[in-house]
């Protein structure tokens, strides 16, 4: 399967704590992307990272790139009840289609 | 960004009818996507599809099973056909409208019985 890894496959926290989700992919990329994912509806674009990027932040996210063990990880800060949802990786090779990493779900608990 | 809207948001359907799935976005954009989601999965591109030219599919997804148009450069259609169990998924277009972010419609969900 090309698909990418993400590890955990699931991930239970208390408001307040920080969540980590690690993505792993296969090959040289251009950019990769998280989404989020609530109840399965549609998908909402968190942040592009490019491969020349190795860290990148918005609010309380902050999204890291290691193009030397092709990996990538996605914290939350200070979570929330309302974080609670499934979290996808997907990177992009030489063109805009987007491989999906296996995904994280995520819950806070208040 | 761009703002993208899919109809049907959810469907029912009997096996061996097919059902046409429309996404319309708010700008023009070259190419459109769609991908499945699998129940508990991830997504899978099924095919690209640019204005003017046939789809392009990915391996294991058939232009006979899921026909794809693409009439103008803010809207297309995928046609799931004759369908299965097997086809119960949630179906979401995607474009990039500009850059590299690549966004995403609402998802149809579809339960075939």
């Amino acid at each position: 399967s090309q698909q990418g890894e993400e590890d955990p496959q699931a991930l239970s926290i208390q408001e307040g704590e920080n969540a980590t989700m690690n993505c792993s992919y296969k090959t040289s990329i251009n950019n990769l992307q998280w989404y989020r994912q609530n109840s399965g509806r549609g998908l909402v674009h968190l942040i592009l990272i490019r491969s020349n990027e190795r860290e990148k932040h918005s609010g309380r996210l902050r999204v890291t790139l290691d193009t030397s063990k092709k990996s990538s990880s996605l914290l939350i800060t200070a979570s929330r009840a309302a974080d609670t949802a499934s979290y996808f990786c997907a990177s992009s090779y030489n063109t805009d289609k987007l491989i999906f990493g296996t995904g994280t779900r995520l819950q806070v608990f208040p | 960004s761009a703002v993208i809207s899919q109809k049907p948001s959810r469907d029912i359907c009997q096996r061996g009818t097919s059902l046409t799935i429309q996404c319309q976005v708010d700008s023009q954009v070259t190419m459109m996507f769609w991908y499945r989601q699998q129940p508990g999965q991830s997504l899978t591109l099924i095919a690209t599809a640019n204005q003017g030219s046939e789809a392009t599919y990915e391996s294991g997804f058939v232009i006979d099973k899921f026909p794809i148009s693409r009439p103008n450069l803010t809207f297309s259609t995928l046609t799931v056909s004759n369908m299965s169990p097997e086809d119960s998924s949630i179906y979401l277009c995607s474009v990039v409208p500009g850059g590299y972010e690549q966004y995403f419609g609402p998802g149809t969900r579809l339960t075939v019985t």
